[in-house]
């Protein structure tokens, strides 16, 4: 089946750094789509990407839709303490499922 | 602001015991979905429901039904626990298909297969 790779697995950050995560495929998606999940809570849509080269931002974050459309990133700019937390991405393909990466885990350096 | 809830929040069942999680919500929304979390595989596809008594297959549906009989409620059953279904089931809705409409996900149920 399609499957999605996300890098990386984790990321130990200070606060004040940015930070920068991606997700590629051996498939084309029509959507890509960027989650943030909080300990025992479900994921939450951060960013939703439409088209092809797409570079869409929602506060610190900001995400782009490769022109490949295999491909996608997410950064997100001067870290604070509750960025903490597993980000997902996800490709709607042809027919419309989600595919689901495997996460990249923020954590904050003591 | 739980447009969706699931029960139970926590479970620890014994293998060979049958298990089901229910979904609600108060959305009205037409799809509902089951998925599973486990560590490095992200969220993978159970099954999933188009509307009251519509169900179909996801990517991991082995030795697990649905059933959708009203619009609000979408339950997952386990018939018979193995240890192998322990794990973190999520549920999601969503109010249509096609372009991405979004989908709003349960706060999810740990389930233990001891």
């Amino acid at each position: 089946g399609q499957q999605l790779n996300q890098s990386p697995q984790s990321m130990f950050i200070q606060e004040g750094e940015d930070v920068s995560m991606n997700c590629t495929s051996s498939s084309i998606f029509n959507t890509w789509l960027w989650y943030k999940q909080d300990p025992g809570e479900g994921p939450v849509l951060l960013i939703a990407l439409y088209k092809a080269g797409e570079l869409t931002s929602n506060g610190r974050l900001t995400a782009q839709f490769g022109i490949t459309r295999k491909d996608s990133f997410l950064n997100i700019s001067a870290s604070i303490p509750s960025d903490v937390g597993i980000y997902f991405c996800a490709g709607q393909d042809s027919n419309y499922q989600l595919i689901w990466g495997a996460g990249t885990k923020l954590i904050i350096k003591p | 602001d739980a447009g969706i809830t699931q029960s139970p929040r926590h479970k620890v069942t014994e293998t060979g015991t049958p298990v089901t999680l229910r979904c609600h919500q108060t959305e009205n929304h037409r799809y509902m979905y089951w998925y599973r979390q486990d560590p490095g595989h992200g969220l993978r596809l159970i099954h999933y429901s188009y509307g009251v008594k519509d169900t179909d297959k996801g990517e991991v549906s082995d030795g697990y039904s649905v059933s959708r009989s009203k619009t609000e409620d979408f339950l997952l059953t386990l018939e018979s626990a193995t240890s192998s279904q322990t794990s973190v089931y999520f549920c999601a809705i969503s109010p249509g298909t096609g372009r991405y409409y979004g989908y709003t996900f349960g706060s999810g149920t740990r389930l233990t297969v001891v």
